[in-house]
């Protein structure tokens, strides 16, 4: 059974770097053509997908967070983490991390996601001096 | 930008009634990146429907989901107390990639 955990400062203050990690237990973070994503919820809000790696490093980000997002894998230590810079408390929310995969039979390649089967609990990240 | 409207805000039932969750794109959507998450207090997201009606491991056969092009309804058939929680919607493919709707409140009458 996979099982995601979000780890990081609850408490980060303006203008500085957010970092966060998620383990990933129960499974390799290499296998199995997962894209692993982070994805936040702002209090009493919706959600906003960040962007995803996959096990080779190649990313992607949501152009509107693009300029302040870096997501990188450690695949030694089954982990992969997240950077936000230059946060503001616009940022404050909680921070999930998740994984999806889906499969082109066309192609014989692993696609990203169309949805995401397994989430962390999340952790909160609140932007204040 | 493509945005997911979902109605109605808060929905009040009984348990043992029918719900009915509606999901509209600002866009098509293709049906096959479709799909709902129910999420409860202080806990992470579910996934419930991908494809937009195909049900995902171990979610029970009253959840159903169903729609094409901008217009997707998740039903849920007769209503467990465990499903009174929030409901999102969620596409994949357009900009930005993975956009979620705001929810649906699914709450006890």
């Amino acid at each position: 059974q996979v099982q995601l955990q979000e780890s990081g400062p609850g408490l980060v203050k303006p203008s500085q770097t957010l970092s966060l990690t998620c383990t990933v237990s129960g499974g390799s973070i290499s296998s199995g053509g997962y894209y692993w994503s982070w994805i936040r919820q702002h209090p009493g809000k919706g959600l906003e997908w960040i962007g995803y790696i996959y096990y080779s490093g190649s990313t992607y980000y949501n152009p509107s967070l693009k300029s302040r997002v870096t997501i990188s894998v450690d695949t030694s230590k089954n982990q992969f983490s997240l950077k936000l810079s230059s946060v503001t408390a616009a940022d404050t929310a909680v921070y999930y991390c998740a994984r999806g995969k889906d499969y082109d039979i066309l192609t014989g390649y692993y696609i990203p996601p169309r949805a995401f089967d397994i989430w962390g609990q999340g952790t909160m990240v609140t932007v204040s001096s | 930008e493509i945005v997911l409207t979902q109605s109605p805000g808060t929905l009040s039932l009984s348990p043992g009634e029918r719900a009915t969750l509606s999901c509209r794109a600002s866009q098509s959507v293709s049906s096959s990146y479709l799909a709902w998450y129910q999420q409860k207090p202080g806990q992470a997201p579910r996934l419930l429907i991908y494809g937009a009606s195909s049900r995902a491991t171990g979610i029970p056969d009253r959840f159903s989901g169903s729609g094409s092009g901008t217009d997707f309804t998740l039903t849920i058939s007769r209503l467990e107390p465990e499903d009174f929680a929030v409901y999102y919607c969620q596409q994949y493919g357009s900009s930005p990639l993975y956009a979620f709707g705001q929810g649906t409140k699914l709450e006890i009458k």
